[in-house]
């Protein structure tokens, strides 16, 4: 089943404690990007990437980092995280070739406290 | 970097009735896309329509676009309690074509 998968789907913790959320899509996609979804504010580019070894900042991305190592795998890490950083996350992969059409993980719900 | 602004914020009608969203964006595109998310869950791919194309019909959903104004419409037809949920428009990343750049979306409840 072509699915993108984020873990973990729920995180509570505390401020300064680094924590990664991972991303893996089983689709050979190109592209993957992070998003940020806060209320009122609606879905705010963190990171993308469009191949292997190739991220670039989206709109805010500020407090994060993301590696591409693999073509599947695409990582958030937040080194110090702060209680402004609690959010809903969430991961998608589009395919070029394929079609525009992204794909998105069940989202992950962060706290920081 | 390209967004697309949907209007209204919030929509609440009765079911049976149509639901109409609007998109308006900034600068030139080759496609648009429209998405749907049930509560805090993940976006999920509804219609692209392309740049030369003017409407775009799938199912009950009919997506129009007007490249001269910047800006699409949404319409759902004939709505269920179902479609209770946010609808979004997106549009292309500046330089990439395939990564989507996202709004506040549409909330739209369908009362039964």
């Amino acid at each position: 089943e072509a699915q993108v998968t984020q873990n973990p789907r729920y995180l509570i913790t505390v401020t300064g404690k680094k924590l990664t959320v991972t991303c893996s899509q089983n689709m050979n996609h190109e592209y993957m990007s992070w998003y940020r979804q806060d209320p009122g504010l609606g879905l705010r580019q963190i990171y993308y990437s469009m191949n292997v070894e190739v991220t670039d900042k989206g709109d805010v991305p500020e407090g994060y980092k993301v590696s591409r190592k693999e073509k599947r795998n695409f990582p958030l890490i937040l080194e110090s995280p702060s209680p402004n950083q609690t959010s809903l996350y969430f991961c998608a992969s589009s395919w070029n070739r394929g079609g525009p059409e992204a794909f998105f993980g069940q989202g992950t719900r962060l706290t920081v406290v | 970097s390209q967004q697309g602004e949907e209007d209204p914020q919030a929509l609440s009608i009765q079911e049976g009735e149509n639901a109409t969203m609007n998109c308006s964006y900034k600068t030139s595109i080759n496609n648009l896309q429209w998405y749907r998310q049930n509560s805090g869950r993940g976006l999920v791919h509804l219609i692209l329509i392309r740049s030369n194309e003017r409407e775009k019909h799938s199912g009950r959903l009919r997506v129009t676009l007007d490249t001269s104004k910047k800006s699409s419409s949404l319409l759902i037809t004939a709505s269920r309690a179902a479609d209770t949920a946010s609808y979004f428009c997106a549009t292309p990343l500046s330089g990439g074509s395939y990564i989507p750049t996202f709004g506040r979306g549409t909330s739209l409840i369908v009362h039964p």
